[in-house]
């Protein structure tokens, strides 16, 4: 059973389209969070939700629209794709107030720009 | 604002010999949580240990054990009877509690393992 998965696993578009990443946990986590790992290997919030609730944006273009119809679901929309936005992007997602527990990640979506 | 530092890029370590990744961080918060993740070359994030600021005893999962130096503010991974799979990146992450749940994390190590 996958805990956290993610589809696409890759995404090869051109620049200025819009695209969606989706994103389920099964693990009846209430956190949910997108991160972006650049071409250097630099791992980086981008969104957190709780109960469906956004409580971390870090100064993310507003071309990234994140949405949770539920606590198990945290898709991405990505509009008017940019060439640096070529990235791997991974979903998480970890229960709020069990601090010990660590977050579970998705397999990652690479993410490539043309 | 947290700080996490990896200072070392790439390492070369011999099989069954053990090896130590180094990992500084900064907060001034005194509850924290510190989590080391495996990236092999697949891509996925893979969760290997965890080390609370108020845990006494260093934190051990099989082959993995975390040296704590919660003075120094060092959280170094020291893996025991290095194996061919533990060829990967390895990251360090800090996460703050009550409202700031993200992690932050380090630049990564990537480590291989010659047989």
């Amino acid at each position: 059973d996958t805990a956290v998965s993610q589809t696409p696993k890759y995404l090869v578009t051109q620049m200025g389209n819009d695209k969606s990443i989706k994103c389920e946990q099964n693990l009846g986590h209430d956190t949910m969070y997108w991160y972006k790992q650049d071409s250097k290997k630099f791992l980086k919030i981008m969104f957190s939700y709780n109960n469906k609730e956004l409580i971390i944006n870090e100064t993310v273009p507003n071309r990234f629209s994140p949405k949770s119809p539920d606590k198990a679901h945290l898709n991405l929309h990505i509009n008017s794709l940019e060439l640096g936005d070529s990235a791997v992007y991974f979903c998480a997602s970890s229960q709020r107030r069990d601090n010990n527990q660590p977050q579970h990640f998705g397999d990652g979506t690479r993410l490539s720009i043309l | 604002a947290q700080k996490i530092t990896q200072t070392q890029p790439g390492m070369f370590v011999q099989e069954k010999e053990a090896v130590t990744l180094d990992c500084t961080y900064d907060t001034s918060d005194q509850s924290y949580g510190l989590f080391w993740y495996k990236q092999p070359s697949s891509g996925e994030m893979i969760f290997l240990i965890y080390q609370g600021s108020y845990d006494e005893q260093n934190a051990t999962e099989g082959r993995y054990s975390l040296n704590f130096q919660k003075a120094r503010k060092s959280a170094n991974l020291v893996i025991s009877a290095s194996q061919l799979g533990d060829s990967a990146m390895y990251f360090c992450a800090m996460r703050v509690p009550f409202g700031n749940e993200k992690l932050t994390f380090g630049t990564g190590t990537r480590l291989t393992i010659i047989p």
